[in-house]
């Protein structure tokens, strides 16, 4: 199993410019999310999704959109960079459980920069 | 805003020595978990406690969570170099459709050899 595999490692944008961020899992999980860490204010949730089909806003949603198409893949859209999006984004997944949800799986991050 | 909050924001001990993090947190939740990140690294989950649990131990790892006070502390034993790193709570609320794992900001523990 290759767990959480995120592309790219790193990535230098220009500010207007737009881009995706790529996650994928293969195990099966039905819930993924993508966070942002910036140094001092720990990991916010961006956006999540609990299946296919089926996404919703975290904490700081706005400038970035994802979708849900596969099990497998929960891509990240930046529509338009700007630097304050300049950050280290990370995607995890976990499965299930009732009304709870278990240990979550993380990504080994993207470091963007947006000049 | 963010949930969890950690205390202290930074710890520094000797090779052998006990660590305790804390954590407290604002509303109800489903469970609790805490993580640990590596300098530029992704997070590593480390333990799961749920809100009808009070203590749990996972090897040099002891979690205990008071859900009257809303706090969760995090004891390492015996700490060693490699124990070097962040360590996050997160909490985990579900309900409503509306599934949320909200982290706090950290404590960076530097155990010194």
């Amino acid at each position: 199993n290759a767990g959480v595999t995120q592309t790219p490692k790193f990535q230098v944008l220009k500010t207007g410019q737009s881009m995706t961020l790529q996650c994928a899992q293969d195990m099966n999980h039905e819930y993924m999310s993508w966070y942002r860490q910036d140094p001092g204010m720990g990991l916010r949730l961006i956006h999540y999704s609990v299946g296919a089909g089926i996404t919703d806003q975290g904490e700081v949603p706005n400038g970035y959109n994802v979708s849900r198409s596969t099990t497998e893949d929960f891509p990240l859209r930046l529509l338009s960079a700007a630097p304050s999006q300049t950050s280290v984004y990370f995607c995890a997944s976990s499965s299930l459980q009732g009304v709870g949800y278990n240990e979550q799986f993380f990504g080994p991050g993207t470091r963007l920069t947006v000049l | 805003s963010q949930q969890g909050e950690e205390d202290p924001q930074a710890l520094s001990i000797q090779e052998g020595e006990n660590a305790t993090m804390n954590c407290s947190y604002k509303t109800s939740i489903n469970n609790l978990q805490w993580y640990r990140q590596n300098s530029g690294r992704g997070l590593v989950h480390l333990i799961l406690i749920r809100s009808n649990e009070r203590e749990k131990h996972s090897g040099r790892l002891r979690v205990t969570l008071d859900t009257s006070k809303k706090s969760s502390s995090l004891l390492i034993t015996a700490s060693r170099a490699a124990d070097t790193a962040s360590y996050f709570c997160a909490t985990a609320y579900s309900g409503a459709g509306s599934y949320q794992l909200t982290f706090g900001k950290g404590t960076k523990l530097s155990v010194i050899p």
